[in-house]
């Protein structure tokens, strides 16, 4: 496997269900983002971690809870989820560098994404 | 509030002609701008980036432009060819981690 890599890539939950979203990048970045993409909005960016430790938490509700074991390694974990939180969830990763500094500006590599929808 | 903006939800062009693709800001502080090519079912691709210090950035067919006074930039690509239908998204930062998107221009080049 090259790049970055999601499971499941569609992804059907109840309410009351708790599943979890694998994101897996080989391209030896050390950041790691969860964004949420729905219908007409921009992408919304969830979670990020820098070598493994979460540096941003845009607001988002404790039903989606993130896990990043090693620099390689990204879930999303769900539960109780409502059905306005069905959409397509991206993961994406950076590096090497997360500073601040104009220098260490990474693009940011996407993985195919993991469409949720909750009924 | 959105602080991308990509006002034209879709362009159609014809095969061989210009495609120029808008995207506005409103937060100053930005410094770090991109532009990202999404095919169905899969996640978007870095496609070409501007920083702050120039005005215009030229990679093969794809050429961005930065207007920093008026706060907006555009993506040019000449010729079009059909396989670059796709979606596109603006992208700006202003911390190297974070990068707000727009919503995205659904572009169909016409053979």
């Amino acid at each position: 496997e090259t790049g970055v890599t999601q499971t499941p890539r569609h992804l059907v939950m109840g309410m009351t269900n708790k599943k979890s979203l694998k994101c897996e990048q080989h391209l030896g970045h050390n950041a790691m983002y969860w964004y949420k993409q729905s219908a007409k909005k921009p992408l919304e960016l969830m979670f990020v971690y820098n070598f493994k430790e979460q540096t941003e938490n845009n607001s988002v509700p404790s039903r989606f809870s993130p896990e990043c074991p090693n620099s390689s390694h990204l879930f999303l974990h769900l539960h109780t989820l409502q059905p306005e939180d069905s959409a397509l969830y991206l993961c994406a990763s950076s590096g090497p560098s997360g500073a601040t500094s104009l220098s260490s500006y990474n693009e940011q590599f996407f993985g195919p994404g993991t469409r949720l929808t909750v009924l | 509030d959105q602080q991308v903006k990509q006002n034209s939800p879709s362009l159609s062009v014809q095969e061989g002609r210009i495609s120029i693709l808008n995207c506005d800001y409103t937060n100053s502080m930005f410094d770090y701008f991109l532009w990202y090519k999404k095919y169905p079912a899969e996640g978007p691709t870095f496609l070409i980036s501007i920083s702050s210090i120039k005005d215009k950035n030229e990679d093969g067919r794809f050429t961005v432009f930065l207007n920093k006074s008026a706060k907006h930039l555009s993506l040019h690509i000449v010729p079009s060819q059909p396989g670059d239908s796709a979606v596109y998204f603006c992208a700006a930062s202003y911390t190297g981690n974070q990068f707000y998107f727009g919503t995205g221009t659904s572009l169909t080049v016409i053979p």
